[in-house]
């Protein structure tokens, strides 16, 4: 079975400009979440999606958005970018049923992004 | 507010000894622990959870986590470390039972010596 696929792995942005990631979870797997990970913050938890119902959003400004379509894959997007955006961009999928769910996430390898 | 919290940055250990990572949590309510692994250049992946029931966790790659609730710990300890343990590991608390949030630890860096 395929694992978690984020697209693109590394990507380089300016200030000002937008980027759209893009995650396939696991075949089967109905809830995708996402988390930036960076040296200062550690990991931070952005959303969390079921059956393309936002269940959970952290604590991020309104620039960071997401969205889940109909086949569970998910697609998060930053506007207006700024150099502090600067991090690793992890999606996981779990196998929660009836919109639950479970905490043991399977994360794909990230979208590493930087901001110059 | 949940938090966990992971006091030591790094631990290093030598190939065959026992290995303990610390991890102590603040909940209001019931906690609901987890531990996951980060190998270079790679994302995390899961290795136990305690929810409820038994004290000790027995988890991926002969990895266990022991709660204890009056010291509101969940240290992860292996018997005998590897080489191929040097890693990432991080320490998270959910809020609630039926969720997929997740509040990580600043994560400790196991280093395991040949």
């Amino acid at each position: 079975k395929a694992g978690v696929t984020q697209t693109p792995r590394y990507l380089i942005k300016t200030r000002g400009q937008q980027v759209t990631l893009s995650c396939s979870p696991i075949s089967g797997h109905r809830s995708v979440s996402w988390y930036q990970q960076t040296p200062g913050q550690g990991l931070q938890f952005l959303f969390e999606y079921f059956s393309e119902t936002q269940r959970n959003k952290g604590n991020f400004p309104g620039r960071f958005s997401g969205r889940q379509f109909s086949n569970s894959r998910s697609e998060m997007n930053v506007s207006t970018l700024e150099l502090g955006d600067s991090a690793l961009y992890l999606c996981a999928s779990s196998s929660g049923l009836a919109g639950l769910g479970t905490g043991e996430l399977f994360f794909g390898e990230g979208s590493r992004l930087t901001v110059l | 507010a949940q938090s966990v919290a992971q006091p030591e940055d790094q631990v290093n250990v030598a190939e065959g000894n026992p290995l303990t990572v610390k991890c102590t949590y603040s909940v209001s309510g019931n906690p609901y622990l987890f531990w996951y692994v980060q190998y270079p250049n790679r994302g995390l992946q899961f290795l136990l959870k305690y929810i409820t029931g038994d004290n000790l966790v027995k988890g991926s790659y002969g990895f266990e986590a022991e709660f204890n609730k009056s010291q509101t710990s969940f240290h992860l300890k292996k018997p005998s470390a590897l080489v191929s343990d040097s890693a990432l590991y991080f320490c998270a608390v959910s809020p609630t039972y039926n969720t997929d949030k997740l509040i990580f630890g600043t994560g400790t860096r196991l280093q395991v010596f040949p």
